[in-house]
């Protein structure tokens, strides 16, 4: 089982407050990713980073911003939240030389802002 | 148009009954094919991954990929109330980005 974690599991909160979603691996992989995921909608990825000190933008836009500066950690940021961030984020991760087939995904944080 | 084609369902079958879930898509450069089970409120838990055409069974899941028609199949057999979650099939060409399906949700009734 994958030891991929997501802290807060729920969140709600005031329009223009500042967030940071949590999420920690202790498998030691490499690559992690952040997914959008709305209702009835496919996951969208974000952001991802292949290592400490790399991280790209997905396909979907987001006014998130995140940061890689341990293996394990990869934190994402909403400096002001918004109604339209009302989403459930995802995070995942695998090993350097994994395909993309072989992600592992924590819970989740479903996030609702007021 | 969407590159991966799902029906969002639900579909709903009595337990034991063999449900078959599918997805189309239009990217023949596709060769990893993956089905992922969420249950509510939880992370999307990779069920398996097939590559290329081909059919995989892992105890009563089967998955079928027919690349020829740009189509892929999972199979439950003998369904219990505990498969009860929403299906979610994905692939890739290998190491770019995973392409999701928007996920069939399935209600199994005792």
């Amino acid at each position: 089982e994958a030891d991929i974690y997501q802290t807060p599991r729920y969140l709600v909160i005031g329009t223009g407050k500042k967030i940071t979603l949590e999420c920690s691996q202790t498998m030691g992989h490499d690559k992690m990713y952040w997914y959008q995921q709305d209702p009835g909608m496919e996951l969208h990825l974000i952001h991802y980073s292949y290592g400490v000190n790399s991280t790209e933008k997905g396909d979907l836009s987001s006014e998130s911003t995140v940061s890689r500066i341990r293996t394990e950690h990869f934190p994402l940021t909403l400096e002001s939240a918004r109604p339209s961030h009302t989403s459930q984020y995802l995070c995942a991760s695998s090993e350097y030389w994994a395909g993309a087939y072989e992600q592992y995904f924590g819970p989740g944080t479903r996030l609702t802002v007021t | 148009q969407k590159e991966v084609e799902q029906d969002p369902g639900p579909l709903s079958v009595p337990e034991g009954a063999i449900v078959s879930l599918n997805c189309t898509y239009s990217n023949s450069a596709f060769q990893y094919f993956m089905w992922y089970r969420q249950y509510s409120r939880k992370g999307p838990e990779l069920l398996m991954y097939t590559y290329s055409s081909g059919n995989k069974e892992d105890g009563r899941f089967t998955a079928q990929v027919d690349k020829s028609s740009k189509y892929i199949s999972l199979f439950i057999r003998d369904s219990q109330p505990s498969d009860s979650a929403t299906y979610l099939c994905a692939m890739t060409t290998g190491f770019q980005k995973l392409v999701f399906g928007t996920g069939t949700r399935l209600l199994v009734s005792p």
